[in-house]
C-alpha cells in the first residue's frame, strides 16, 4: 500500500471549514483513499473514500487532484464535536487488503 | 444492533499470564481483525480473518494467537503477557464487499506490568 504524508496538527475555528491534506505521491492506480477519524480515545470511524472523483457524504466532502497525489478532506462547517485525529489511507480496495493506519492529522476545533 | 463489542474495557496482567480479548459483532459480517494502538501512534494489525475458520497474520502477530469458530466471535489470546504489549486493543468488523468501511468497537486498555 501507498504511503501517506499528513500535518501532525491543525486548529480550525468553529463554523468555519476544516481542510485536512494528505499527500500520497505513490499511489497506484487501483489504489483507493480513504479517511477516518478517531475522538478521544474512541474506536476508529469511517467518514469517507474515494478512487478519483471527488466525492462528498453528510459528514464531509474529499477532493483529489487529477494527477490522484494528493487529496483533501473538507469539513464544511466544524464543530468542536470535529476534534479528533484525522488518518488518511490508500490500499486498494480489495478484501484481503487491510488498513493501515498512521499517526494522522490531530484537528482541534476552537470556539 | 450491537455493533461491533469487546470486552473487558480494562484489564491489568503480570508478565507471563496469559489472557483472552473478546470481540463480537451481531452484523453478520464476514471480515474481522485486531488491531493494537500504543501511546500517540496509529493503529497497527495484529491479525485479521476473512470469514469463519480462516485467519492471517497482520503486521505485529507476534506474541497474539486468533481463531475464527464462528462468523461472529474472533477472540485475541496473548500467550504470555509482556510489558511491550501494553496497549489499547481494537477489533473491527466489515462485509466483505464494503471493505472500506470498518466498524470498530470500543477497545480493550491492557496493561502489563
Amino acid at each position: 500500500d501507498a504511503k501517506t504524508t499528513q500535518p501532525t496538527s491543525m486548529d480550525c475555528a468553529e463554523g468555519r471549514a476544516a481542510n485536512l491534506p494528505c499527500n500520497h505521491s505513490t499511489i497506484s492506480g487501483n489504489e483507493y483513499v480513504y479517511w477516518y477519524r478517531q475522538i478521544h480515545s474512541q474506536g476508529p470511524q469511517y467518514i469517507i473514500h474515494g478512487l478519483k472523483n471527488n466525492e462528498t457524504n453528510e459528514m464531509a466532502s474529499l477532493i483529489i487532484t487529477e494527477d490522484r497525489k494528493s487529496s483533501t478532506l473538507i469539513l464544511p462547517h466544524a464543530t468542536l464535536r470535529d476534534t479528533a485525529v484525522y488518518y488518511c489511507i490508500v490500499r486498494v480496495n480489495d478484501y484481503g487488503q487491510n488498513f493501515v493506519f498512521g499517526p494522522g492529522t490531530r484537528l482541534s476545533v476552537l470556539p | 444492533n450491537a455493533g461491533v463489542t469487546q470486552t473487558p474495557k480494562f484489564q491489568v496482567l503480570k508478565t507471563g499470564q496469559s489472557m483472552t480479548l473478546q470481540c463480537a459483532q451481531d452484523m453478520n459480517h464476514e471480515y474481522m481483525s485486531w488491531y493494537r494502538q500504543d501511546p500517540g501512534m496509529g493503529l497497527r494489525l495484529i491479525h485479521y480473518s476473512v470469514g469463519a475458520g480462516i485467519t492471517d497474520q497482520g503486521e505485529v502477530p507476534n506474541g497474539y494467537n486468533v481463531s475464527r469458530s464462528t462468523t461472529e466471535d474472533f477472540p485475541l489470546r496473548l500467550l504470555s503477557a509482556a510489558p511491550s504489549q501494553t496497549s489499547v486493543y481494537f477489533c473491527a468488523s466489515s462485509p466483505l464487499g464494503q471493505s472500506y468501511e470498518q466498524y470498530f468497537g470500543p477497545g480493550t486498555r491492557l496493561t502489563v506490568t
